[in-house]
């Protein structure tokens, strides 16, 4: 069975502090990302990553950076919080080997930046 | 660019009437369309993918490449289908996927 694990379920931090989001895949997948869930707007792709040390920008970078460092692990780094990155932040994961090939995700982490 | 649109942010349906959740699309290339659910506090899980061509909990959904859609359908719904449905459109390798901005679909008794 696939997991996914995110380092926190809840998050409180202040504007302009620096905040890493972690991630964690057991399955041995290549790719994992990072996105945003946000009521109305779905789930918007930040950065991902197809292989370690490897990332590529999704549709919403600006703010984030990443670090994926070992296969199973991908962070997320706001440098200097802002209150509109006040969100829920969802990591996945996934082979991507095969056409229909799914993403796993985590359980997400509510991030509140006052 | 890719696109998903689901035209509906909220669907009320009764008990064991049919329900359609809409899905359109948008890529000029070979698409690879899924169906995600989020039941409450539960996250984010796979429900169909087109290239399976299968039913899962009565959910059915064909892709049709010349009105660009992907409508996800269950004759009878369910109470227990109440859940949160994004559309979403693979393009090419490595699994990427663009969302829809999701469905909130709320069965009544």
């Amino acid at each position: 069975d696939v997991k996914v694990t995110q380092s926190s379920r809840y998050l409180v931090k202040r504007t302009g502090e620096k905040v890493f989001l972690e991630c964690v895949q057991d399955m041995d997948h290549e790719n994992m990302f990072w996105y945003r869930q946000d009521p109305g707007l779905g789930l918007r792709l930040i950065y991902f990553s197809y292989d370690v040390k490897m990332k590529e920008k999704g549709d919403i970078p600006e703010g984030y950076s990443v670090s994926r460092e070992k296969k199973e692990r991908f962070s997320l780094i706001l440098e200097s919080a802002s209150t509109n990155q006040t969100s829920m932040y969802l990591c996945a994961s996934g082979s991507g080997r095969a056409p229909g090939d799914t993403q796993y995700f985590g359980p997400g982490t509510r991030l509140t930046v006052l | 660019a890719q696109r998903v649109t689901q035209p509906e942010k909220l669907l009320s349906v009764f008990k064991g009437a049919p329900v359609e959740l809409k899905c359109n699309y948008s890529y000029s290339g070979s698409p690879e369309l899924f169906w995600y659910v989020q039941y409450s506090r539960q996250r984010l899980q796979l429900l169909l993918r087109h290239i399976s061509r299968e039913s899962i909990k009565g959910f059915t959904a064909d892709l049709n490449k010349g009105e660009t859609s992907f409508h996800l359908k269950k004759p009878f719904a369910q109470e227990e289908d109440s859940a949160m449905y994004y559309c979403a459109l693979g393009t090419g390798g490595g699994n990427k996927l663009t969302f829809g901005t999701g469905t909130q679909l709320k069965v009544e008794l």
